[in-house]
């Protein structure tokens, strides 16, 4: 069955980077996208970006880019969001979820990381 | 970027009640929308894809319409299960964009 597992929960404390793994089981890697989403507490969904594991491209909303890096590593069938300059309103639970290489809506999702930036 | 309005932002409704959500695009998504449903504390779950077509394993009470800018969300025959935040989200124009989430409560 498909499965996508991430890393878990981190503090980090303001200016740091924390960098989130997805690792997707029961599909071919390399056949669809991982996308990553956020959630602050108690608010809404945020879409971030994409990573395509066939290609190594990715594509990131504009307002992260600059501070985001996702990347995908098919040696070991991993994705990770990489976020840096991290600020108070970073704190979220990170999703990552699969979508397919063309338009369309995320099937399967990982359970979420949550990162929390405090001093 | 577009801008996804979803209406009401709570809604109470008992048992068996048939609810309907409504998600409007600020400019046309031909059919690439998509909505979820979120429980407290988990992911996301795919309901419905393309408006209209219901994601394996997905109730049939369940069903979505609409193209363009105007898309709706049915549950019918509410169940204590489906109590939860659901959300509509275009994949039509970079960046992908999500409503703001309807919570549909017990009355």
């Amino acid at each position: 069955q498909v499965q996508l597992v991430q890393s878990g929960a981190e503090v980090k404390k303001p200016g740091a980077s924390v960098k989130v793994s997805c690792k997707p089981s029961g599909y071919a890697f390399t056949g669809y996208h991982i996308h990553w989403v956020r959630q602050a507490p108690g608010q809404g969904l945020e879409w971030m970006g994409w990573s395509n594991p066939n290609s190594g491209s990715a594509k990131s909303a504009q307002r992260f880019q600059g501070r985001v890096t996702m990347t995908t590593d098919t040696s070991i069938r991993t994705a990770f969001m990489e976020l840096s300059g991290l600020r108070y309103d970073d704190t979220a639970i990170y999703f990552c979820a699969r979508g397919p290489l063309l338009v369309g809506a995320f099937d399967f999702w990982g359970q979420g990381t949550l990162i929390t930036v405090s001093s | 970027d577009i801008q996804m309005t979803q209406s009401p932002s709570s809604v109470s409704a008992s048992v068996g009640d048939r609810v309907t959500i409504t998600c409007r695009a600020n400019q046309g998504i031909n059919r690439y929308l998509a909505w979820y449903q979120q429980k407290p504390g988990k992911a996301p779950k795919l309901l419905i894809y393309d408006a209209s077509s219901l994601q394996s394993g997905v109730p049939s009470r369940f069903s979505g319409s609409g193209s363009g800018t105007d898309f709706t969300l049915t549950i019918n025959s509410l169940q204590p299960e489906d109590f939860a935040t659901y959300y509509c989200q275009q994949a039509n124009n970079f960046p992908w964009t999500f409503g703001q989430g309807t919570r549909v409560e017990i009355k």
